[in-house]
């Protein structure tokens, strides 16, 4: 079965422009997560997303956004963008990131390759 | 909020030899811990999770085991291969926490042939 698909897989902006990256969750899974990851500041939770409504957000500004379609695929926005948004964006999905006081058994997060953004 | 140290920072070890990468975790709510493993280029892939009610899951050449009472846990790697070469990452995250993992800082582990 197919598995988490971002697109595109690399990126270059200037500074100051806007970027929209794209995930497509696994066939099924319905919770979709985003996560930055840097050599510095390691994986850092974004956002969270299920059933098109947001359920969690991480520290970043608002310049950092999200959605989630009807079909539960996703797309973060980061708007103004900065030197510092340099980084690996990768989304998981899930088939529910949240069922009662344990995990669902099948809950495993699944990751994207991510999408390379480079801003010079 | 969920604070995880995973020690060390690079470990080195011989093909065949064993490896062990722990983590602590600040949370004493969290109640899943998933391992991942990430090769250049790629993201992360899960090889291995527990929950806070089971103390030890073992799944061929890989084992976890969790200490509530210290709230730390570890990973074990049996009879390494080189191609267990890469970067491996603890998280943990509560049932709540809606697809929020709060995750370690990562291990770059190198098998040498």
């Amino acid at each position: 079965k197919a598995g988490v698909t971002q697109t595109p897989r690399y990126l270059i902006k200037t500074r100051g422009q806007q970027v929209t990256l794209s995930c497509s969750p696994i066939s099924g899974h319905r919770s979709v997560s985003w996560y930055q990851q840097t050599p510095g500041q390691g994986l850092q939770f974004l956002f969270e997303y299920f059933s098109e409504t947001q359920r969690n957000k991480g520290n970043f500004p608002g310049r950092f956004s999200g959605r989630q379609f009807s079909n539960s695929r996703s797309e973060m926005n980061v708007s103004t963008l900065e030197l510092g948004d340099s980084a690996l964006y990768l989304c998981a999905s899930s088939l529910d990131a949240n069922k009662g006081p344990f995990l669902d058994i099948s809950c495993g997060y699944t990751f994207g390759s991510g999408t390379r953004l480079t801003v010079v | 909020g969920e604070n995880v140290e995973q020690h060390p920072s690079t470990l080195s070890v011989q093909e065949g030899d064993s490896a062990v990468i722990k983590c602590t975790y600040s949370d004493s709510a969290s109640n899943y811990f998933p391992w991942y493993k990430q090769e250049l280029g790629k993201g992360p892939q899960l090889i291995i999770d527990i929950r806070s009610n089971v103390g030890e899951k073992k799944d061929q050449r890989i084992a976890v085991t969790l200490n509530k009472t210290a709230k730390h846990f570890s990973l074990h790697i049996t009879e390494t291969q080189p191609e267990d070469s890469a970067v491996y990452f603890c998280a943990a995250t509560r049932g709540t926490s809606y697809g929020k993992l709060t995750f370690g800082q990562g291990t770059i582990l190198t098998v040498h042939p």
